[in-house]
């Protein structure tokens, strides 16, 4: 149990589909990040939130919706997507953006079909 | 670009010897290192880290060593259980950077045999 929960664990969607992945940590920490990670690939930084404001969007193409409502909680709203998106999606925490360490999620599996 | 690669994809030990798992980088400005460990159907969790003004540092069972002359970083399991195996990567940055600035490597999968 690292402190920071992700659901659904797994995720089938249609290209047309709408979905949304849920993260919450319990760490008390300010900075939030989503990263994409596919398989044999290293993983990808996407967004990243400090005080649920958006501080980097790392060319994420806008099919992915980032939510941050509030330092503990981070959505990624997903519509249309394309097979090329399925990957594991963790999401990670840290006590704030300058660095501390990344506690990470275990992850959600999202399948596109 | 500037990457953080791995020297292996795969690596498989015995039950009980030492496992090394190695990793280079090439931004000769990171100053700062980590290891990260993934088990299956999970996400990764930090192992060990290192600064650059350090060419060696020793946790619970784990040493990861330093070489910045040749860029290199490995990380080495001592007497490996089967509860070591999963996928090893390492990440890199400037010690002044943000999380955000973390380059991952692609990772080793590591089996231990029985």
């Amino acid at each position: 149990e690292t402190g920071v929960t992700q659901t659904p664990r797994h995720l089938v969607m249609g290209m047309t589909n709408k979905k949304s992945l849920k993260c919450e940590q319990h760490l008390g920490h300010n900075a939030m990040y989503w990263y994409k990670q596919s398989a044999k690939k290293p993983l990808e930084l996407m967004f990243v939130y400090n005080f649920k404001e958006q501080t980097e969007n790392n060319s994420v193409p806008s099919r992915f919706s980032p939510e941050c409502p509030n330092s503990s909680h981070l959505f990624l709203h997903l519509h249309t997507l394309q097979p090329e998106d399925s990957a594991l999606y963790l999401c990670a925490s840290s006590q704030g953006p300058a660095f501390g360490e990344l506690f990470f999620g275990e992850g959600s599996r999202l399948t596109v079909l | 670009g500037e990457s953080v690669g791995l020297h292996l994809p795969t690596l498989s030990v015995q039950e009980g010897d030492n496992s090394i798992i190695n990793c280079a980088y090439s931004n000769s400005a990171s100053d700062y290192f980590i290891w990260y460990k993934q088990e299956s159907g999970k996400g990764p969790q930090f192992i060990i880290d290192i600064r650059s003004n350090m060419d060696k540092r020793q946790g619970q069972r784990v040493t990861v060593l330093l070489n910045k002359t040749v860029k290199h970083l490995s990380l080495q399991i001592a007497a490996t259980q089967p509860g070591d195996s999963a996928v090893y990567f390492c990440a890199e940055k400037l010690s002044s950077g943000s999380a955000r600035q973390l380059t991952f490597g692609s990772g080793t999968q590591l089996t231990v045999l029985p």
